[in-house]
């Protein structure tokens, strides 16, 4: 069973202040994603890491940042919060073998007032 | 460049009857194809995948889905619909130089009447 975990689950935060969300996986995947959510919506890739101290910017264009200093952690932050980045936003890993399958964490859900 | 199309955003099935979610993708080359789920404010959770071998795979909860190279379609179907199958169902796909990244469609919402 994949073992992926996200904090924190809901943050209302207001205008301005600086965010980390915290994404950790305890399988030992190399490569990690982050998405981006909106409620009923699809998902757009904003950052992937194939490994430690690898970092890509992912399809859709984010003001957020990651870092990748420890295998099993991957958080994203954001430097100053605006009510323009409340959405969902999920996390997932996935190994190099087999099919790619990704696993995903239950996400945050951000809300910037 | 690879793409998933789901066919129909929203679809209404009575408890016990058919469930059919429509994907069709594009891709270049041989793809590996993923059906996931996802619950009210919960992360995605993966329903079934195809990786080259059966053309009709099984997946967890009543679910599967068949590979139809001709019609470049990968449709998930249950035979009886439960009042728990109501989520929101993703189609993805992943097809080699991709570097491992999943495409994915725009979402079914499965709603399921009593």
């Amino acid at each position: 069973e994949a073992d992926i975990y996200q904090t924190p689950r809901y943050l209302v935060i207001g205008t301005g202040k600086k965010i980390t969300l915290e994404c950790s996986q305890t399988m030992g995947h190399d490569k990690m994603y982050w998405y981006q959510q909106d409620p009923g919506m699809e998902l757009h890739l904003i950052h992937y890491s194939y490994g430690v101290n690898s970092t890509e910017k992912g399809d859709l264009s984010s003001e957020s940042t990651v870092s990748r200093i420890r295998t099993e952690h991957f958080p994203l932050t954001l430097e100053s919060a605006r009510p323009s980045h409340t959405s969902q936003y999920l996390c997932a890993s996935s190994t190099s073998g087999g099919a790619y399958e990704q696993y995903f964490g239950p996400g945050t859900r951000l809300t910037v007032t | 460049a690879q793409s998933v199309t789901q066919l129909g955003s929203h679809v209404s099935v009575s408890e016990g009857a058919l469930v059919l979610l429509r994907c069709n993708y594009s891709s270049s080359v041989p793809p590996y194809l993923f059906w996931y789920v996802q619950y009210p404010n919960q992360g995605l959770q993966l329903l079934l995948k195809y990786t080259s071998a059966a053309t009709l795979v099984k997946g967890i909860n009543g679910f599967e889905a068949e590979f139809k190279k001709s019609e470049t379609s990968f449709h998930l179907t249950k035979p009886s619909a439960h009042m728990s199958d109501a989520a929101e169902y993703f189609c993805a796909v992943e097809s080699g130089g991709s570097n491992y990244k999943l495409t994915f469609g725009k979402g079914t919402l499965l709603t399921v009447n009593p």
